[in-house]
């Protein structure tokens, strides 16, 4: 079965260290985005790609960046972990093609921890 | 600016009554609406979306019913059973262009169903 997977689902960093959130998917979807998801902010849009080598900003995107490589991989990269950046991090990705219908499919997430 | 809007954190309801959350809009741009419903330490999952050419869309136990006037979505799940109990998030989208394929999410409502 197709399935979008993050890894890794738990991780703990110091401020200042660099960090990498992996999600491959298996629906050669065209778009993925990232979200972060924080009490009383519900998700918010980090960043987000249409296809390879396209990269887009989302509203929250400072301190982090992404790159489409491949249809499957897009991952997020922390450049200087902030406490600011502990939160739950999903993945998610939709079909490009045609008429868009809204439903994004996610990942189970990866909480990340800055001390 | 929160453009979409679940202004209660949590609802409880006891096993076998109806189930309404409520949310609210402010970009009348929007013109997609989707309801998502998350489990603890798992991704989000899509429920049942809208069109903002319809008013009404069911979907076995989940109806979604949106006043476009009042920028004002509701869902009502019938009956509601305990395993029912999960984070709901309303979320819209905007008409193609630099928003597509992009939702923007609410807060979310915690629902908790007693037996």
């Amino acid at each position: 079965d197709a399935e979008i997977t993050q890894s890794p689902r738990h991780k703990i960093t110091e401020t200042g260290r660099q960090v990498t959130l992996a999600c491959h998917q298996t629906w050669n979807h065209n778009n993925m985005f990232w979200y972060r998801q924080d009490l009383g902010h519900g998700l918010r849009l980090i960043h987000y790609s249409y296809g390879v080598q396209d990269t887009n900003k989302g509203e929250v995107s400072d301190g982090y960046s992404v790159s489409r490589s491949n249809t499957e991989d897009l991952p997020l990269t922390l450049e200087s972990a902030a406490s600011s950046q502990t939160s739950v991090y999903f993945c998610a990705s939709s079909e490009g093609s045609g008429s868009f219908t809204g439903e994004l499919f996610f990942g189970e997430g990866s909480r990340l921890t800055v001390l | 600016d929160q453009q979409v809007k679940q202004n209660s954190p949590s609802l409880s309801v006891q096993e076998g009554r109806i189930s309404i959350l409520n949310c609210d809009y402010t970009n009348s741009m929007f013109d997609y609406f989707l309801w998502y419903k998350k489990y603890p330490a798992e991704g989000p999952t899509f429920l049942i979306s809208i069109s903002s050419i319809k008013d009404k869309n069911e979907d076995g136990r989940f109806t979604v019913f949106l006043n476009k006037s009042a920028k004002h979505l509701s869902l009502h799940i019938v009956p509601s059973p305990p395993g029912d109990s999960a984070v709901y998030f309303c979320a819209a989208s905007a008409p193609g262009g630099t928003s597509y394929g992009k939702l923007t999410f609410g807060q979310g409502t915690i629902l908790t169903v007693h037996p």
